[in-house]
């Protein structure tokens, strides 16, 4: 069954500094792959999706990630965080277009000012 | 401005008892899903229905029941089955057109009294 694994529970970085979120599925095929934020309280807002094409896909609030298919990874990544980046991050995978869509268990982004 | 909508945000049960959670979507989406939420635990799928009249059970069904009567509504019947019912609970709905991410309703959370 495929799963997906974010090693990291809680990231904390600099105001300014540059992020990278990791995130590894296993599954034997190329999925859809999904990165989505939370705040807290509030539901899942997508950050940014890759189904084909180009493995660097942009998404909002300036973050990008990078599908590597050797590595069986999509980490996102930013630049240069900002506070209001401080939020749990959650990868997820989908085998089918409308299959079941499975959850990584978060990463919690502490910004330090 | 299409969306979902959950309600209520927070709701309160005394042991022994029954309590639904609505989901409403006007977004004209075919799938929609209930997930619970746990601190550390990611998302975990309950229910998921992909067409009216018909739900299947997702990883941890038990204790709970859901009924698909009209397309725009889903909801969620935590019973008293459902013995640690204390979550975080969220409901998504994603159409059939591909490329389309799944879409989060706000969450409701339910408290044992």
């Amino acid at each position: 069954a495929q799963s997906v694994t974010q090693p990291d529970i809680h990231i904390t970085v600099s105001e300014g500094a540059s992020l990278e979120l990791r995130c590894n599925y296993s599954y034997g095929a190329t999925p859809y792959l999904f990165w989505y934020v939370q705040s807290p309280g509030q539901g899942l807002q997508l950050l940014l999706k890759y189904f084909s094409g180009d493995t660097l896909v942009q998404g909002i609030k300036g973050f990008e990630a990078e599908f590597k298919r050797s590595q069986s990874s999509f980490n996102l990544r930013k630049p240069s965080v900002h506070w209001s980046d401080a939020a749990e991050y959650f990868c997820a995978v989908a085998v089918n277009r409308d299959d079941k869509i499975i959850f990584g268990k978060g990463t919690r982004l502490h910004i330090l000012p | 401005d299409g969306g979902i909508t959950q309600s209520p945000k927070y709701l309160f049960r005394k042991e022994g008892q029954n309590v639904t959670l609505s989901c409403e979507q006007n977004l004209n989406h075919d799938a929609m899903y209930w997930y619970r939420q746990d601190p550390g635990q990611g998302l975990r799928l309950i229910y998921y229905s992909q067409i009216v009249n018909d739900f299947q059970k997702g990883d941890i069904a038990e204790g709970y029941s859901v009924s698909r009567e009209k397309k725009e509504s889903f909801p969620l019947t935590v019973t008293s089955a459902q013995k640690n019912p204390t979550a975080f609970y969220l409901c998504a709905s994603i159409s059939g057109l591909i490329n389309q991410p799944q879409h989060f309703g706000d969450g409701t959370r339910l408290s044992i009294l």
